[in-house]
């Protein structure tokens, strides 16, 4: 079965702070990592992509990928109200490049 | 604009009725995703297709629900004799021939179907 999960929150982070974002995946081989941003009532949006070992910055969001540990993680610094959303996290596993998600993390920035 | 377009964006039907929600990918793009989504929840999958093939359906109820992308026009998603609970947002993406390092997807702004 092949999973990927997420705390779904939510998740509270007092404005100005660093909000951390947690992805586990199941499958060793799995080759594509996304990271998606959903407003409520809106369609998910693309933030991140990460494909290699390691950090990926990008303005105030950072992708980290361990792919021994199984894990992706999002960083947001200096989090404002506006990045109040839920994170999704989605996975490629397999020979299609299907996505496989995550149930998705919601996130709150308390001002 | 080249992004996803769905339509309509709300959709209202009563029980028993057909819902028919079209999706046109963005320019370039030859894959096709629906996902529906119900309140306070994620995103589930249904169905994948590319041109004229379904190439995963795992994801979508065996009855009532089918998927096509002909060669030419839109990726229609058809539910037939809707119930209540197929009250939803359905969503569409699309991504270019997927292939390692080009495999992000892009998502149409969705159909809210309401089933009275």
């Amino acid at each position: 079965q092949k999973e990927v999960e997420q705390n779904s929150g939510p998740l509270s982070v007092p404005e100005g702070a660093i909000a951390s974002l947690n992805c586990t995946y199941s499958d060793r081989g799995s080759q594509s990592f996304f990271w998606y941003r959903q407003y409520s009532g809106k369609s998910p949006e693309l933030i991140m992509f990460i494909y290699s070992n390691g950090d990926k910055e990008d303005g105030r969001f950072t992708a980290q990928l361990n792919k021994a540990s199984q894990y992706v993680s999002l960083l947001i610094r200096d989090s404002q109200p506006s990045d109040s959303a839920t994170y999704l996290c989605a996975v490629v596993m397999d020979s299609n490049y299907q996505l496989i998600w995550g149930a998705g993390t919601k996130l709150i920035i308390k001002p | 604009n080249a992004g996803v377009m769905q339509n309509p964006r709300h959709l209202v039907r009563r029980r028993g009725q057909e819902a028919r929600l079209r999706c046109s990918p963005m320019k370039g793009h030859s894959h096709v995703y629906w996902y529906r989504q119900l309140p306070e929840e994620g995103l589930k999958f249904m169905v994948y297709l590319q041109k004229e093939n379904i190439i995963d359906e795992s994801g979508m109820p065996k009855e009532r629900f089918s998927a096509e992308f002909p060669k030419e026009g839109p990726s229609i998603l058809r539910i037939q004799q809707v119930v209540r609970g197929d009250s939803a947002a359905y969503f569409c993406a699309s991504s270019p021939w997927p292939r390692e390092e080009n495999d992000e997807q892009f998502f149409g702004p969705g159909t809210r179907l309401t089933v009275l």
